[in-house]
């Protein structure tokens, strides 16, 4: 069965300590793996689609990068503002329809405190 | 451009009513979902539509139904509500299929059955 698994549920850092979240996930044939921002009360909002092992890509503060079994998203000396659940989806075939869909994790709810 | 935009925002129903959670984009897009995330859970596709006139069931279609009758409108009806159906829905919508191309999210609809 194609899952999605996040952990941690929830990471508390300081401003400027960086650290690592991580989405494993099991599909077959993988078509797309998707890192989302989501902010209380809000709709999820798109980071970065990775495509095949090794890929990596940056937005800021942000590096998600792709093996064959998992993602990371690697956060650089964050700031308060980094504060947000993620969460990581993986287009599957077997998913939602015809065509597949996404599946998504649980999320990881990241606060940073000053 | 004001992308994926649903009401209500909040709304709370007697156990066997009706309502339709209304969802539309301005971005000319192809493709629309509905998802609900209840908490501590992933994102569950509930119905998607490919484009206007067909819709097709996700993972969890039961106790709901849409309509697509425009490129730019997606309804999800709900026509006996129950307390399951609590939940925060979200709609999204893409150029096109999500192997290649990003969601966008509405701000979501919080629902509460009692």
């Amino acid at each position: 069965e194609d899952q999605v698994t996040q952990s941690p549920e929830a990471l508390r850092l300081q401003e400027g300590e960086s650290s690592s979240l991580n989405c494993s996930y099991t599909v077959s044939g993988l078509r797309g793996l998707f890192w989302y921002r989501q902010d209380p009360g809000k709709g999820p909002e798109f980071l970065f689609t990775l495509y095949s092992a090794g890929e990596e890509k940056e937005k800021e503060r942000l590096k998600a990068t792709l093996t064959k079994k998992e993602s990371f998203l690697h956060i650089t000396a964050p700031k308060p503002e980094d504060s947000a659940t993620y969460l990581c989806a993986v287009h599957s075939r077997n998913y939602g329809g015809s065509q597949g869909n996404l599946i998504f994790g649980k999320g990881t709810k990241l606060s940073v405190k000053p | 451009n004001a992308g994926v935009t649903q009401t209500p925002k909040f709304r709370i129903l007697k156990i066997g009513q009706s309502m339709t959670l209304q969802c539309t984009q301005d971005m000319n897009h192809n493709y629309m979902y509905w998802y609900r995330q209840d908490p501590g859970m992933g994102l569950k596709l509930i119905y998607y539509s490919v484009g206007a006139g067909i819709t097709d069931k996700g993972e969890v279609p039961n106790g709901y139904n849409v309509s697509r009758s425009t490129t730019e409108d997606f309804p999800l009806r709900l026509e006996l509500a129950a307390p399951s159906q609590t939940s925060v829905y979200f709609c999204a919508s893409s150029y096109g299929d999500l192997t290649n191309t990003e969601a966008f999210f509405g701000q979501g609809t919080r629902l509460t059955v009692v």
